[in-house]
């Protein structure tokens, strides 16, 4: 199983909004609705932000939200907070694998 | 307050064996699926293997495939990783983590395991 496509680094500003894509193909971002995304900030462990493509788990502000279309998923990240600088990985079941991105490193500029 | 806590990494040399520990507290262990999910050191997150509530559903990545074994022990609220045959390539952080929904919602802190010689 192949590892999802993310960018390596996205930046933006305060306050700006910014999207992280997630590029698999018709065996896992496609084909189910079981997209996850974490955020991990350096020498801890990831948190989850976003699972079933869409979902924000308790305590995760509705800042974050994420959307899939075909193959492809999302992270939109609004309102830019310098805390929230910091590795974003996406997910997805494949069937009995589950199969990540490489990350995405965000700069809050 | 929700944990798991990891335990078992350390030094290890090419073709040995390790145990890794996961031990849980705070919610129902027995009613969650888990898994492990390793990083080797600057590189990103790689799923590794799952196991079900009762045990009766077991999955592992290819790169692990017939070297390591999942297990759990409800009674004792733990989670365990076997692994031998080891190589260079499996020297990673390696994280437990609840399942939810096809999802990893609750992580470890983590165990390091160095495979050299």
């Amino acid at each position: 199983q192949s590892a999802l496509t993310q960018p390596r680094s996205v930046s933006g500003s305060p306050g700006q909004s910014v999207t992280i894509s997630c590029t698999g193909t018709s065996s896992d971002v496609g084909r189910y609705n079981y997209v996850s995304w974490y955020q991990q900030h350096p020498g801890k462990a990831p948190k989850l932000m976003i699972y079933d493509v869409s979902k924000r788990p308790s305590g995760v502000p509705d800042r974050f939200s994420g959307s899939k279309s075909g193959n492809t998923a999302s992270l939109t990240i609004s309102g830019l907070q310098a805390e929230d600088e910091a590795d974003f990985y996406c997910c997805s079941y494949a069937g009995s694998p589950w199969v990540f991105g490489g990350g995405t490193k965000l700069t809050v500029l | 307050e929700v944990q798991l806590v990891e335990s078992g990494g350390g030094l290890v040399q090419p073709g040995g064996s390790l145990r890794l520990s996961c031990a849980a507290s705070g919610f129902t262990f027995s009613s969650y699926s888990m898994n492990w999910v390793r990083q080797a050191p600057g590189k990103g997150l790689e799923w590794v293997s799952y196991i079900s509530t009762s045990s009766s559903i077991i999955y592992y990545g290819d790169s692990v495939k017939g070297r390591f074994t999942i297990s759990r022990d409800n009674a004792k609220n733990s989670l365990f990783l076997q692994m031998n045959s080891l190589r260079d390539e499996d020297t990673a952080v390696y994280y437990c983590a609840s399942d939810w929904s096809y999802a990893f919602d609750r992580w470890g802190q983590g165990t390091l395991v160095t495979v050299s010689s």
